[in-house]
């Protein structure tokens, strides 16, 4: 268990719909990144935030947005969702800005049917 | 544009066996490197990371060797054992930011 939670773990949804998933990162941990992983993309980087302003940007569409909260958990809210954004989205965290031992949570499966 | 591939997709390999996974980097200026293993079903557990100033790191039965001239990554994994299989990633940074290659899948064979 590496300490970040994330939920839902699975989720379908039709085109069109708007999701929110969440991650709490690990105890102590002000850094979040979020990542997308598909077949054809792999790992992509979406965007990190450290204690609650958004410090990366990685190839994150218009359509999604995510915020980092005073308690420090994330949210990453896709909206106008395709099939093509189905894919495995992964919450990471770790202590300081840019570390390198980033710990990955177990990841919300998202369908869009 | 940047982007980080790995040579090949699979490898199977006899348990007891060394194992290397390669992978090749495009950007010059990518300051950090990790090697990531992701077992079916979780998220991607971080391995060891080696930093563009160095050429060779270890770590418990994990050597990674890092070659600028080349943009050549490689993960050596010794006395390779079936719990290590899993598909292998390797990432650059720069900054905050990582680009991940598309992973290669081990197989240990019994």
């Amino acid at each position: 268990d590496s300490g970040v939670t994330q939920t839902p773990k699975h989720l379908i949804t039709a085109t069109g719909q708007r999701v929110t998933l969440r991650c709490s990162p690990r105890s102590g941990d002000l850094s979040v990144y979020w990542y997308q992983q598909s077949l054809d993309q792999g790992l992509q980087f979406l965007i990190q935030y450290y204690n609650g302003e958004e410090r990366a940007k990685g190839n994150i569409l218009e359509r999604f947005s995510a915020q980092q909260f005073p308690d420090l958990h994330s949210e990453l809210n896709l909206s106008s969702l395709e099939l093509g954004d189905s894919a495995l989205y992964f919450c990471a965290s770790s202590v300081v800005q840019a570390d390198t031992e980033a710990f990955f949570g177990q990841g919300t499966r998202l369908t869009v049917v | 544009g940047e982007s980080v591939g790995l040579h090949l997709p699979t490898l199977s390999v006899q348990e007891g066996d060394n194992s290397i996974i390669n992978c090749a980097y495009s950007n010059s200026a990518s300051d950090y490197f990790i090697w990531y293993k992701q077992e079916s079903g979780k998220g991607p557990q971080f391995i060891i990371d080696i930093r563009s100033n160095m050429d060779k790191r270890q770590g418990q039965r994990v050597t990674v060797l890092l070659n600028k001239t080349v943009k050549h990554l490689s993960l050596q994994i010794a006395a390779t054992q079936p719990g290590d299989s899993a598909v292998y990633f390797c990432a650059e940074g720069l900054s905050e930011k990582l680009v991940f290659g598309k992973g290669t899948k081990l197989t240990v064979n019994p």
